[in-house]
């Protein structure tokens, strides 16, 4: 079974500067996707990124990027420029993209709590 | 992302007492899943369902849950006879035929037994 980590329960960023909130997962598997979500108080998950584990080139969202390592089963999330709306909490999450009765199914890391100081 | 609508948004109910959690996904989408959200805590999986079809619901405890995605209508996640461990955050996301796409979230129903 796969899981996932995120070992940052809460992080802090200066406005305009720059976070970096960690995930790590464990798999056996060697094709597979990786996400960041949003959920700010609202509750509503927002997709901020994705990744395909078979793509070597780290994806880009505008502000947001990721480090992902394969090898290291890393996938860090950078946001640069930070703004007050980015303030939420941030889940990391994995997926096989195998078919399946595990076709579609997100296994979420505890998620991180982002604060950002005016 | 406006498509999945679930309801209610919060749901009170006494323990003892039945839940019914709804989720119309996005229009064209036959795949639906639901996740439970505890206080301070990710969401775990629970169940997936495609039209008329239980797929996987190993994520689902095997008593008093159960849930349905009829040919026609929404899905539906029922929660019989609750107590006070069943209060947390349900989500529902769907995503259309295809492996990479990408799911989609609904807001949640915030269940509180009491």
């Amino acid at each position: 079974a796969q899981t996932v980590t995120q070992s940052q329960p809460e992080m802090s960023v200066q406005e305009a500067e720059t976070v970096t909130l960690s995930c790590t997962y464990d798999t056996s598997e060697s094709d597979y996707y990786l996400f960041w979500y949003k959920q700010p108080p609202s509750r509503q998950m927002i997709l901020v990124i994705r990744q395909e584990a078979y793509k070597q080139q780290n994806a880009t969202e505008n502000r947001f990027s990721v480090n992902f390592q394969k090898a290291a089963k890393s996938f860090s999330l950078k946001i640069s420029d930070s703004q007050l709306g980015d303030a939420a909490m941030y889940f990391c999450a994995y997926r096989s993209a195998r078919g399946g009765t595990s076709y579609g199914k997100l296994t979420f890391g505890q998620g991180t709590i982002l604060t950002v100081h005016p | 992302n406006a498509g999945v609508m679930q309801n209610p948004r919060h749901l009170v109910r006494r323990r003892g007492q039945e839940a019914r959690l709804r989720c119309s996904p996005v229009k064209g989408h036959s795949h639906v899943y639901w996740y439970r959200q505890l206080p301070e805590e990710g969401l775990k999986f629970m169940v997936y369902l495609q039209k008329e079809n239980i797929i996987d619901e190993s994520g689902m405890p095997k008593e008093r849950f159960s849930a349905e995605f009829p040919k026609e209508g929404p899905s539906i996640l029922r929660i019989q006879q609750v107590v006070r461990g069943d209060s947390a955050a349900y989500f529902c996301a769907s995503s259309p035929q295809g492996l990479g796409t990408e799911a989609f979230f609904g807001q949640g129903t915030r269940l509180t037994v009491v």
